[in-house]
């Protein structure tokens, strides 16, 4: 198995501009997941989706933030405009079936550099 | 609200010495708890998990303790070797919220 995939795996850019992030899920699992990881404030859940359907999106920071899960095996995470405090690493991560209770199985990260 | 504290933030250990990582939970409700290992430049990678109708689960070096009366559980790594270097994080989690609660993270460092 793969695990989860994400790409790019770094992305620098300027203020203002538009990011987007990818995640291919593992095969076969439900759930994904979007999570931010900073140092002052660790690990943040963004967005929880379920067979596609984004259930909870309470920890988006802001409307720049937007997701999406065309299917079982795609997801973006687009910031537009994009500032310097959205510097971080964004991990994406899965789990079967609906993810409660259930191991979430993490994908290597994009590092986020806004200038 | 819903909270994991995790003690120590650093740790250094000689080779070969054991590394004990503890943490704590509010949640009553809370019975499943992994804990993630990450290296630098790395995502979190699940290294052991325990759910609460146990009190213990080794694998190989690493076991987990599980203490639901006090709501305390702990990572207990044997024999360390420099590879075992990174970040751990603990979590908890309930069958009724695909939500995790994160301790705020141990950073491992074992001395050659």
């Amino acid at each position: 198995d793969a695990g989860v995939i994400q790409s790019p795996r770094h992305e620098v850019t300027e203020m203002g501009q538009e990011v987007t992030l990818r995640c291919k899920p593992i095969s076969g699992h439900n759930s994904l997941f979007w999570y931010r990881q900073t140092m002052m404030r660790g690990l943040e859940l963004l967005i929880y989706f379920n067979n596609n359907v984004p259930i909870d999106d309470s920890g988006m920071p802001e409307d720049r933030f937007s997701a999406k899960m065309p299917n079982a095996s795609f997801s973006t995470l687009k910031i537009q405009p994009s500032e310097p405090r959205d510097s971080a690493v964004y991990f994406c991560a899965s789990s079967p079936a609906q993810g409660v209770g259930e191991t979430q199985y993490f994908g290597p990260g994009t590092r986020l550099l806004v200038l | 609200g819903e909270n994991v504290e995790q003690h120590p933030s650093t740790l250094s250990v000689q080779e070969g010495d054991s590394a004990v990582i503890k943490c704590t939970y509010s949640d009553s409700a809370s019975n499943y708890f992994p804990w993630y290992k990450q290296e630098l430049g790395k995502g979190p990678q699940l290294i052991i998990d325990i759910r609460s109708n146990v009190g213990e689960k080794k694998d190989q070096r690493i076991a987990v303790t599980l203490n639901k009366t006090a709501k305390h559980f702990s990572l207990h790594i044997t024999e360390t070797q420099p590879e075992d270097s990174a970040v751990y994080f603990c979590a908890a989690s309930h069958s009724g919220t695909y939500k995790y609660i994160f301790g705020t993270g141990t950073r491992l460092k074992v001395l050659a």
